[in-house]
């Protein structure tokens, strides 16, 4: 298996602008995370899913931020307008089963530069 | 609230050294899990121990071990003969038993393997 596949792998956008982070988890995959790394803040869980439904979201910013997962193998990031606090690595991991007896596997993260 | 409080922020080692990561929790909680990752310079996390509340079983795998100790709320991490492919970033986590897939991290502690 390829693993849990993020794009972009970077991305480096302006304030204001629409910013789109995606991510295709393992195949077979239950439980679906989006994960934001900084250095102020650390790791933090934003939103997860089980079975496409969205579970706890009580990690999400504002409103400015969205996620979907529209079918198994296929979720959405959004952040609507970007400001350049957003500015970090944001990590989305899938697991068999729901934790904790689900193993996390994390993708390589999407690192998000806003100016 | 859970915390977890690595307060090693980097460590530095010349090759074969041993090298001890500290990791310590609070909470109220009687079950709950402790988590090692490891994220190497590539950037994703990659599972490494998960031990539950009740096992307070010191563990061994290769060159790792993992020391487990309830009485002072620690949950230590024990590279033997360190090698250069040991530098990254560890990080230790905490999942409260009824708190579904929530895992909170802790700082992280940089790990430096000089040859």
């Amino acid at each position: 298996d390829a693993g849990v596949i993020q794009s972009p792998r970077h991305e480096v956008t302006e304030m204001g602008q629409e910013v789109t982070l995606r991510c295709k988890p393992i195949s077979g995959h239950d439980y679906l995370f989006w994960y934001r790394q900084t250095m102020m803040r650390g790791l933090e869980l934003l939103i997860y899913f089980n079975n496409n439904v969205p579970i706890d979201d009580s990690g999400m910013p504002e409103d400015r931020f969205s996620a979907k997962m529209p079918n198994a193998s296929f979720s959405t990031l959004k952040i609507q307008p970007s400001e350049p606090r957003d500015s970090a690595v944001y990590f989305c991991a899938s697991s068999p089963t729901g934790q904790p007896n689900g193993e996390a596997f994390f993708g390589q993260g999407t690192r998000l530069t806003v100016v | 609230a859970q915390k977890v409080t690595q307060a090693q922020t980097e460590i530095s080692v010349v090759e074969k050294e041993d090298v001890t990561l500290d990791c310590v929790y609070e909470t109220r909680d009687t079950t709950y899990y402790l988590f090692w990752y490891k994220q190497p310079p590539s950037g994703e996390l990659v599972f490494l121990i998960r031990r539950n509340s009740f096992d307070e079983q010191n563990e061994i795998s290769g060159r790792y071990s993992w020391n487990f100790q309830k009485s002072t709320s620690s949950f230590n991490f024990t590279i033997t003969a360190s090698q250069v492919v040991d530098s990254a970033v560890y990080f230790c986590a905490f999942l409260r038993g009824a708190a579904g897939n929530k895992l909170t991290f802790g700082g992280g502690t940089r790990v430096l393997v000089k040859p």
